[in-house]
This record gives structure tokens, sequence and C-alpha cells, in this order.
């Protein structure tokens, strides 16, 4: 059984950076790229980009480019993003999803000084 | 990037009533091998998406065959017949044939 588990909720100071975790199982981690979405408040669902845990290739949506780093350990099966530059507009609930079958349960990031 | 455009931002539903979703996009959504990645998905309070239907018309394994998906090129819908209580939530459609994937803006049912 396919199962994405993710880390714990965070708050982050405005300028600082956070970094979450989304742990696989129950497939080959290599076999598929992994995607981040980020849900606002009370908002709908943004792509924010994949990263191919075989090569380490990435892709990102514009906007996130400067906002999001994806980087994935093999030897874990575990995925990342990391957020820097922190501002209010990041905060939101943040998940990896294989394909668009299988989500983790989400990551609640709080930016508050 | 590709604009989806869902309708009805919401509906009121009563139990066992059907209702339609239209998610219309701004570019066709046929892929270079001949698919459409045109996907439905259902959030429902407080919980991750769940996809409901992959390609335009495929049931995802376990998802009743109340749900139906009909569309081409940057025409979709997504009906459900007999509505349920646990088919309250937001309903999303999501295109992963061109970067960056994009979704609708989604659709809230709810009882009436």
């Amino acid at each position: 059984e396919v199962q994405l588990q993710q880390s714990g909720p965070e708050v982050g100071r405005p300028g600082s950076s956070v970094k979450i975790s989304c742990k696989a199982s129950g497939y080959t981690f290599t076999d598929y790229v992994m995607n981040w979405v980020k849900q606002s408040p009370g908002q709908g669902l943004e792509w924010i980009g994949w990263i191919d845990p075989e090569y380490g290739s990435t892709d990102y949506a514009e906007k996130f480019k400067k906002k999001a780093t994806l980087t994935a350990d093999t030897s874990s099966s575990t995925a990342y993003i990391q957020l820097s530059s922190l501002t209010s507009e990041d905060t939101a609930t943040y998940f990896c999803a294989l394909t668009t079958l299988y989500w983790g349960q989400g990551v609640m990031v709080t930016v508050s000084s | 990037d590709v604009v989806m455009t869902q309708t009805p931002p919401s509906l009121s539903v009563a139990i066992g009533q059907s209702v339609s979703i239209s998610c219309k996009s701004s570019q066709s959504l046929v892929y270079s091998d001949g698919k459409t990645y045109l996907h439905w998905l259902l959030q429902s309070s407080g919980r991750s998406p769940k996809r409901l239907i992959y390609q335009v018309s495929n049931l995802d394994s376990g998802v009743p065959d109340r749900f139906s998906g009909t569309g081409s090129q940057k025409d979709f819908t997504l009906k459900i017949s007999r509505v349920e209580a646990k088919d309250l939530g937001v309903y999303y459609c999501a295109q992963t044939t061109h970067f960056p994937y994009t979704f609708g803006a989604g659709t809230k049912l709810e009882l009436k």
C-alpha cells in the first residue's frame, strides 16, 4: 500500500526558512516523480513543482522558483521541500503527491513573528 | 499557464439528487501521446484531496459508478448521480497535460 507520511506542523518567523519532509513507502521511490502542492487557508490548490528522485531533476511553477527548493533522499525514500524567505503569503498547507492519486496528509506552515 | 475554469463555485443539493460540475480549460488538454490528462478530485473537510476520476472518464478503484466524467479537448463535466452525504466537499478538476499543472478553483457541494 502506497503511503506518504509528512512531517508535523511548522511555525516560521518572517524571513526564515522551513523544511518539510514526505516519507514514501509501498512502492519504489525512484520510479515516480514526487509533486508538491500548496493550499492557502480557505483556498484552492496550487502546484509547486516536482522532483525526480532518481536523478534529482526538478521542475517548478514560475511563482515558486525563488520560494521552494525540492530535494530527495533515496536512502530513506524521503522527499523534502524547503521554503525560504518566509512571508505571510507562505502560510498554507503543503501536500506531497504521487501523481494525482496518492497524497500525503498535508503539513500546515504558519508564518508568524 | 493553462487556466481551468470550474463552474458553479457552489452547489446546494438534496440527498438523492443528481448534479453536474463543469470544467473548461484555456487550452486543449490532449497530450502528444493522444491521452487527455484531466482528473477530478474531492477534498472533504480537513482532509487531503482524493482522486475520483483520471484521464477524463476512468474511475479510480473503489469509486462508485454514481460518478462519471465526460468531455474532450477543453470542455469537461463531472456528474454525480444520487448524491449521498459522503459526497459532500469541494470538487476540483486538475490538468497534468501542460506544465505547470493547474487546478480549477473548486466547486463546493453542500446539503440543501
